[in-house]
């Protein structure tokens, strides 16, 4: 059983759409992070959101913390071919080791 | 990221052989975690070292997984006797605080055949 369940898996869209990637547990984290992972590189982080409803927003992505702590989204505006990539959530309980998400693959075409 | 280099980048091997993946840190930390990523069963966390020792090494799978840290710049996680259900691509990242972020090395990519 995956601590964190993200979902949808996988997610095929045209350049210009907008996508909502979701990251959900019944566990309560003290922060949660995303990343984004190119083919052959490690996973880089692009967001930490730590308050229970928190929202932050990087350029077209926009982050958002439910109230209980327990899960989160990924909003892409207007998708473009570089957000292509693994986006991963990883939640941190208490511990400075983060569980990790098993990811939303995400292909943007042309 | 420059700041973590794992080596090699890639590896192939046969079943049975030893295995041995590096983690050179550039800025030094002494705090670390060893990663695995397979497609089934996402990144998982090997084991984790404070201050170059392991605190946390629950998810090695078994013996033939070791993992050192002698210094601040500098870990190995050794496989031994490889089997091709570890290949595998494996991450190290140093811990830099949950708030930061952590800071993974591009990972190497082990195959046993």
């Amino acid at each position: 059983t995956q601590l964190l369940e993200q979902s949808p898996q996988f997610l095929s869209i045209q350049e210009g759409e907008n996508l909502t990637v979701y990251c959900n547990s019944s566990s309560v984290f003290s922060s949660l992070q995303w990343y984004r992972q190119e083919p052959g590189e490690g996973p880089v982080l692009l967001v930490t959101v730590v308050t229970g409803g928190e929202v932050k927003k990087l350029k077209r992505l926009t982050f958002q913390f439910g109230d209980a702590r327990k899960d989160s989204s990924l909003h892409i505006t207007a998708a473009q071919p570089g957000d292509t990539g693994l986006y991963l959530c990883a939640g941190m309980r208490g511990s400075y080791i983060p569980t990790f998400g098993r990811g939303t693959s995400l292909i943007v075409h042309p | 990221d420059a700041g973590v280099i794992q080596s090699p980048r890639h590896e192939v091997t046969e079943m049975g052989q030893e295995v041995t993946l590096r983690c050179k840190l550039i800025s030094g930390h002494n705090s670390l975690f060893w990663y695995r990523q397979t497609m089934m069963r996402g990144l998982e966390l090997l084991i984790y070292f404070n201050n170059n020792v392991p605190i946390d090494d629950s998810g090695m799978p078994e013996d033939r997984f070791s993992a050192k840290m002698p210094n601040a710049s500098f870990s190995t996680l050794k496989i031994q006797p490889s089997e091709p259900r570890d290949s595998a691509v494996y991450f190290c990242a140093p811990n830099e605080g949950a708030l930061r972020g952590y800071t993974f090395g591009s990972g190497t990519r082990l195959t046993v055949v």
